[in-house]
């Protein structure tokens, strides 16, 4: 079990221009999520997966953010015409599917849109 | 639409002392779960304890244990013998059990400082 990784872990962008992270969930758990976290805030929900099927998008996640989760095992989050508001820590968490659900973390991207 | 509300945005205990971090959440359904994560500077979430709804008993897990009351819809966590490396920004969560409903709600974080 290596854990929840993301990459990159930084990542510093231009108003304007696209952005992608990768997340690789346990490799055993079927249930990957996205969530993004500002300062001073709890992490807020921005989407889920359950295997390949993208089964739940929050309104946060406007048109300008894409995920996929190919052959549902890596993850990637695209954000297109990046805003300064963008700038935040990107967590990607994982679970398997049955009780008690509890998600295992990554280690987060954090974005800054200059 | 569930809500989680944790009210001190900072707490520090000494170290060896007891401290209590609390959380309240709203909810209309009977049965969910709960969790403590903590997040350490610069490091990921690691999850220190977790409750089912269901369990009339606190859980416990070392030196961390909970005081659940369902009715009060209070979920504080109490932490014992504390150490410097319990230093980091703690979050209460709830999960809905609701088929199709699988993400976390967090409230705020609690920063929580150890004095040596």
């Amino acid at each position: 079990d290596t854990g929840v990784s993301q990459d990159p872990r930084h990542k510093i962008t231009k108003r304007g221009q696209n952005v992608t992270f990768r997340c690789d969930p346990i490799s055993e758990h079927n249930r990957l999520y996205w969530y993004r976290q500002t300062l001073g805030q709890g992490p807020e929900f921005l989407t889920y997966f359950q295997n390949e099927a993208q089964l739940e998008k929050s309104r946060l996640l406007s048109d300008r953010f894409s995920a996929e989760r190919p052959k549902g095992s890596f993850s990637t989050l695209e954000i297109q015409r990046t805003e300064q508001g963008d700038s935040a820590m990107y967590l990607c968490a994982s679970s398997l599917r049955d009780p008690p659900y509890e998600q295992y973390f990554g280690p987060g991207t954090r974005l800054t849109v200059t | 639409a569930q809500t989680v509300t944790q009210s001190q945005p900072e707490m520090s205990v000494q170290e060896a002392e007891t401290v209590t971090l609390s959380c309240t959440y709203d909810t209309s359904e009977s049965d969910y779960y709960l969790f403590w994560y903590k997040q350490p500077p610069s490091r990921q979430m690691i999850l220190v304890i977790r409750q089912e709804a269901y369990k009339q008993q606190n859980a416990t897990e070392n030196r961390f244990s909970v005081n659940f009351q369902k009715a009060a819809k209070s979920f504080s966590l109490k932490i014992s013998d504390s150490q410097l490396g319990d230093a980091a920004m703690y979050f209460c969560a709830y999960r809905s059990p609701t088929s199709g409903t699988y993400k976390y709600i967090f409230g705020t974080g609690t920063r929580l400082k150890v004095l040596a």
